[in-house]
């Protein structure tokens, strides 16, 4: 079985332009997570999605935006995109909402976004 | 608030053991997740406390003490390829499914 995978792998953009990011969760995953992680830092949660609806969101401001759609895939959005916004995105994907007991995230690869 | 606490760094030769503890902060706390993060690729699981506890899987165990808000990661029979960092994530109910990740500790293993 293939695991999460994201795309593009990497990302070159400049101050204000705007970006999406893909995932596919592992067949069967209905929860989607997305994190920011920068170089140093552990990731930081930006967005959970569980049967196409959001469950919760980070502290990060509205410039971010996400969606899961039918097929459970999902897309983040980053709009007016800013130096700061320089990380590498995580996917991840859940068999049950991360929330409760015992919950095991799967993760893709990520996207490097460079801006520049 | 919500915190976590983990060494930067860990030095440790070929076939020793070593302890990388976790000590955290958060309120509604339900468990501590261990992850294994390559070269910045992607993290992957590697065991779940719930219960206060070992909980043992291989070479590697990791513990809970929720009286203490603290935990380990154990490995044991170090090897080369375990270089990795590793981080510590707490999860909380009533926070739309967020994991509080450590600033992760990086492993070096010597021969």
């Amino acid at each position: 079985d293939a695991g999460v995978t994201q795309s593009p792998t990497h990302l070159i953009k400049t101050r204000g332009q705007q970006v999406t990011l893909r995932c596919s969760p592992i067949s069967g995953h209905k929860s989607v997570s997305w994190y920011q992680q920068v170089l140093g830092q552990g990731p930081q949660f930006i967005f959970q999605y569980y049967e196409k609806e959001e469950r919760g969101r980070g502290n990060f401001p509205d410039r971010f935006s996400a969606r899961q759609f039918p097929n459970y895939s999902s897309e983040l959005n980053v709009n007016a995109l800013l130096l700061g916004d320089s990380a590498l995105y995580l996917c991840a994907s859940s068999s049950r909402p991360v929330g409760q007991d015992n919950e095991k995230l799967f993760f893709g690869s990520g996207t490097q976004l460079s801006v520049l | 608030g919500q915190s976590l606490e983990q060494p930067s760094e860990v030095t440790a030769v070929e076939g020793a053991i070593v302890q990388i503890n976790c000590t955290y902060q958060t309120s509604g706390f339900y468990g501590l997740s261990w992850y294994q993060q390559h070269d910045g690729g992607a993290p992957t699981f590697l065991s779940y406390n719930g219960l206060d506890g070992l909980e043992e899987t291989g070479r590697f165990s990791s513990f809970l003490s929720r009286s203490d808000s603290y935990g380990y990661l154990l490995l044991q029979e170090l090897q080369m390829k375990d270089s990795h960092s590793y981080f510590c994530a707490v999860g909380a109910y009533n926070q739309g499914g967020k994991l509080i990740f450590g600033q992760g500790t990086e492993l070096s293993v010597k021969p």
